[in-house]
């Protein structure tokens, strides 16, 4: 498996702000996922970020709202761009190793 | 498209007794993969047990086994001895390719299982 980071763990913002969320694996991994998880819901994959490439987006998730940055195998960030309460969600990213993702400790974001 | 069908939003358990948690798919590829997650109250993703669609065995990580009937399309979870620490929300997913190509999770929409004394 891999040691993977999330930072802020949690977070509590204005409505109309951005906050950015880091990623860090501690080995190269070649796939990096983003998720969402709304309150009681299940998860939806927002974007796969590989490094060197554009991420794609999932059908529903836009590059202006969620904008993905991935500068090297063992690090990400994904931005969650002028917030409203309906962003309030945990996010969490994901490596694939081995055709098994494993997940970070997510973020949790509360946007009033 | 993938589906996975969770159809327990709840389920109890006594301590150190066995549970299945019920886990039902639908795809048309002939190669996918199923996973077991556990989310505990703190939202962390806890990767359980993976079986493939051409295992000929069922997958086993210690208390944990994975019934997999493929003519049934059902990868139903056991955890055995139940212990307290295993009260949390449990996900069903499946990815549509075995080998380590780009591929999408799709998740079912969980079973909060509840351990009790």
């Amino acid at each position: 498996s891999a040691v993977i980071s999330q930072k802020p763990s949690r977070d509590i913002c204005q409505r109309g702000t951005s906050l950015t969320i880091q990623c860090q694996v501690d080995s190269q991994v070649t796939m990096m996922f983003w998720y969402r998880q709304q309150p009681g819901q299940s998860l939806t994959l927002i974007a796969t970020a590989n490094q060197g490439s554009e991420a794609t987006y999932e059908s529903g998730f836009v590059i202006d709202k969620f904008p993905i940055s991935r500068p090297n195998l063992t690090f990400s960030t994904l931005t969650v761009s002028n917030m409203s309460p309906e962003d309030s969600s945990i996010y969490l990213c994901s490596v694939l190793l081995l055709d098994t993702q494993y997940f970070g400790p997510g973020t949790r974001l509360t946007v009033l | 498209a993938q589906k996975i069908t969770q159809t327990q939003p709840g389920m109890f358990v006594q301590e150190k007794e066995a549970v299945t948690l019920d886990c039902t798919y639908d795809t048309s590829d002939q190669s996918y993969g199923l996973f077991w997650y556990k989310q505990p109250s703190s939202g962390e993703m806890i990767f359980l047990i993976y079986q493939g669609s051409y295992d000929e065995q069922n997958a086993t990580e210690g208390r944990y086994s994975l019934n997999f009937q493929k003519a049934r399309k059902s990868a139903n979870l056991v955890i055995s001895a139940s212990q307290l620490g295993d009260s949390a929300m449990y996900f069903c997913a499946m990815n549509p390719a075995l080998t380590g190509t780009a591929s999408k999770l799709t998740f079912g929409t969980g079973t909060r299982l509840q351990v009790t004394l």
